[in-house]
């Protein structure tokens, strides 16, 4: 059975510190690999990766893929209180059929 | 250019009703998929449609259907409502050539 599965669950955190989230999957076919965040209703787009190794930057995250061990990791650096969301890992099978994971939900206080 | 709309926002309906869901495209997009999501569950596919048919179907009984028309937008229907259909349904839409979905803004399905 196909699956995608991040860890950890949930993270709380303090304004400022660095956090990793874990993305791992087990698919019969890989297009590519997808990272959303959801704050309140509809996600939103972060990045999306296709080669092992390349890393994918964007502000303070970044992302990268390791294809040989199935898995992807999001670093968020120096984060703040608008970085709290559920952040979804996901893998796209081609004919744009996306398997979600259960997400993580990221706490940042101040 | 505008994102992916979807209406209702809200739906509040009783056991045993039925509903339509509508979703609209981003201008050019072709595909259009649905995902229904709840606490437990998370993300979870329903179906995906391109130039009116069905390419993908997800895990879900017959009581979930939906339609795709000619100018690409969609609607999906549940019938004979339980309450644990109450969830959140986005819809994303993407170009062919790419992998990326960008989803709607979602309708919060409560079913009393």
């Amino acid at each position: 059975e196909d699956k995608v599965v991040q860890s950890p669950l949930s993270l709380v955190v303090h304004e400022g510190d660095t956090v990793t989230l874990n993305c791992s999957y087990e698919v019969t076919n890989f297009r590519s690999l997808l990272w959303y965040k959801q704050e309140k209703k509809a996600p939103t787009f972060l990045f999306m990766l296709t080669s092992s190794g390349i890393e994918k930057k964007s502000g303070r995250l970044s992302s990268i893929l390791d294809k040989k061990e199935l898995f992807s990791i999001l670093n968020i650096t120096a984060t703040q209180t608008g970085d709290s969301a559920i952040y979804l890992c996901a893998v796209d099978q081609g004919t744009d059929k996306l398997i979600f994971g259960t997400g993580t939900r990221l706490q940042v206080f101040p | 250019k505008a994102g992916v709309t979807q209406t209702p926002r809200y739906l509040i309906k009783t056991r045993g009703q039925q509903v339509t869901l509508s979703c609209s495209p981003i201008s050019g997009h072709r595909s259009v998929s649905w995902y229904q999501q709840t606490p437990g569950q998370g993300l979870q596919f329903l179906f995906e449609y391109f130039s009116e048919t069905q390419r993908n179907k997800g895990n879900f009984p017959g009581r979930f259907s939906g339609r795709q028309f000619s100018n690409s937008r969609s609607e999906m229907n549940v019938s004979t409502l339980e309450l644990g259909d109450s969830a959140l349904y986005l819809c994303a839409s993407s170009l062919v050539v790419t992998d990326t979905q960008y989803f709607g803004p979602g309708t919060r399905l409560t079913v009393l």
